[in-house]
């Protein structure tokens, strides 16, 4: 068990819909990561965020965002979902925002989209 | 474009034999390398490789970088049926240091056979 907690752990919805993901980093870490991973693509960064404030962005669709909050908490929000956004989304959290900071991965919520 | 390729892509060995997986890597401005393994769901931290650790060991895995060469390799030795799993390897790339977002290979998947 990692420290970083991420709900739900299963999520059906159909196209067209909005949902949101929810990471709840390891207590004391401050950066937050969001992954995609699909069987094609492997595992995608999309989005960084250090103490509320994005840091660095990856490959994430406009359809996509993000948000940190003041508990450090965050939220992924996936907008007019496509067959194509399938996928296991992972959050993974770090004490410092920097590249030598281990990342720990959260369980994953996994989206299917029909 | 960055990148990050592992081999092979799978790899059936059998209890006790030693297994090297390589993961070569192109990147703008190499920070760190990092090797995860991921059996079921999410991906757990196995080491990670800087310019100021270019060799670690943590009981039958190792793992060497050479940044000369760009390329990583995990040895496994006495390999057990818990071995199994995706072994993947990721690279930070972001110039300045300042961010952490990683970049994967798409995994090497390993099956330890009785």
């Amino acid at each position: 068990d990692s420290g970083v907690t991420q709900t739900p752990k299963h999520l059906i919805t159909a196209t067209g819909q909005r949902v949101t993901l929810r990471c709840s980093p390891r207590s004391g870490d401050l950066s937050v990561y969001w992954y995609q991973q699909s069987l094609d693509q492997g595992l995608q960064f999309l989005i960084q965020y250090y103490n509320g404030e994005e840091r660095a962005k990856g490959n994430i669709l406009e359809r996509f965002s993000a948000q940190q909050f003041p508990d450090l908490h965050s939220e992924l929000n996936l907008s007019s979902l496509e067959l194509g956004d399938s996928a296991l989304y992972f959050c993974a959290s770090s004490l410092d925002p920097g590249p030598e900071e281990t990342q720990y991965f959260g369980p994953g919520t996994r989206l299917l989209v029909l | 474009e960055d990148k990050v390729v592992q081999s092979p892509l799978s790899l059936v060995v059998h209890e006790g034999d030693t297994v090297t997986l390589n993961c070569s890597y192109e990147v703008t401005n190499f920070r760190s390398l990092l090797w995860y393994k991921q059996e079921k769901k999410a991906p757990t931290f196995l080491f990670m490789l800087t310019s100021s650790g270019i060799e670690k060991k943590s009981g039958r895995l190792s793992s060497i970088l050479d940044k000369k060469e760009l390329f990583s390799i995990l040895n496994i030795t006495a390999t057990q049926t818990g071995d199994s799993a995706i072994y993947l390897c990721a690279v930070t790339p972001q110039p300045g240091g300042s961010q952490g977002n990683l970049i994967f290979g798409k995994g090497t998947k390993l099956s330890v056979k009785p």
